[in-house]
């Protein structure tokens, strides 16, 4: 069964940094591109990165380029998402995804 | 980027009525389109992709079609399980966008 789990969010502070994981399992990790996605309280779903399965391709919304960075670790089957400079928009739950699967999110609040 | 004008915004509906919600892409994307099911505080489930073809597990009577510019998802017969909201969601080219969603509501 394919299992993501992500972890790491929390309260920051505008301008602050946080780093997002996903932990895989069931599937074989380096064999899959991955995407994060998130979604502001009350709000749609906003697709923010990719990153091939090698890490050769990688693209991020307009909203977070220069701001994020993805990453992943095909030995740990761990996806990440290095988060700077947040703002009070980035306030949402993140989710990471494979094809159809998604993971429960972990909830980013920045407040001040 | 293309952009993904979902309607309508809301519904109300009965159980066991039929419902429509319909994608239309702002430039063609061939049947790169996916459905979503999400419920209030849990993560989204897909439902439909490539289209038309139905994920494993999920019942049939969701059904997906549609190609190139304009797509539709139909609930043959609406359970009281289904009322969520949805999400179509365009992978033909990044960035991936979204379709704004349809609250599906009880009547």
């Amino acid at each position: 069964e394919v299992q993501l789990v992500e972890s790491g969010g929390e309260l920051v502070h505008p301008g602050g940094s946080l780093r997002l994981s996903c932990a895989t399992s069931g599937f074989t990790f380096s064999s899959y591109a991955m995407n994060w996605v998130r979604q502001a309280p009350g709000k749609g779903l906003e697709w923010i990165s990719y990153i091939g399965r090698d890490s050769s391709a990688i693209y991020y919304a307009d909203s977070v380029k220069g701001r994020f960075t993805i990453s992943r670790d095909n030995a740990k089957n761990s996806l990440y998402l290095h988060m700077n400079s947040l703002r009070d928009e980035d306030t949402a739950v993140y989710y990471c995804t494979r094809d159809g699967s998604w993971g429960q999110g972990t909830l980013v609040t920045v407040s001040s | 980027d293309i952009q993904m004008t979902q309607s309508p915004s809301s519904l109300s509906a009965s159980v066991r009525d039929r419902v429509t919600i319909t994608c239309r892409a702002s430039q063609g994307i061939r049947s790169d389109l996916g459905w979503y099911q999400q419920k209030p505080g849990k993560a989204p489930k897909r439902l439909i992709y490539d289209a038309s073809s139905l994920q494993s597990g999920v019942p049939s009577r969701f059904s997906g079609s549609g190609s190139g510019t304009e797509f539709t998802l139909t609930i043959s017969s609406l359970q009281p399980e289904d009322f969520a909201t949805y999400y179509c969601l365009q992978y033909n080219g990044y960035p991936w966008t979204f379709g704004q969603g349809t609250k599906v509501e009880i009547k």
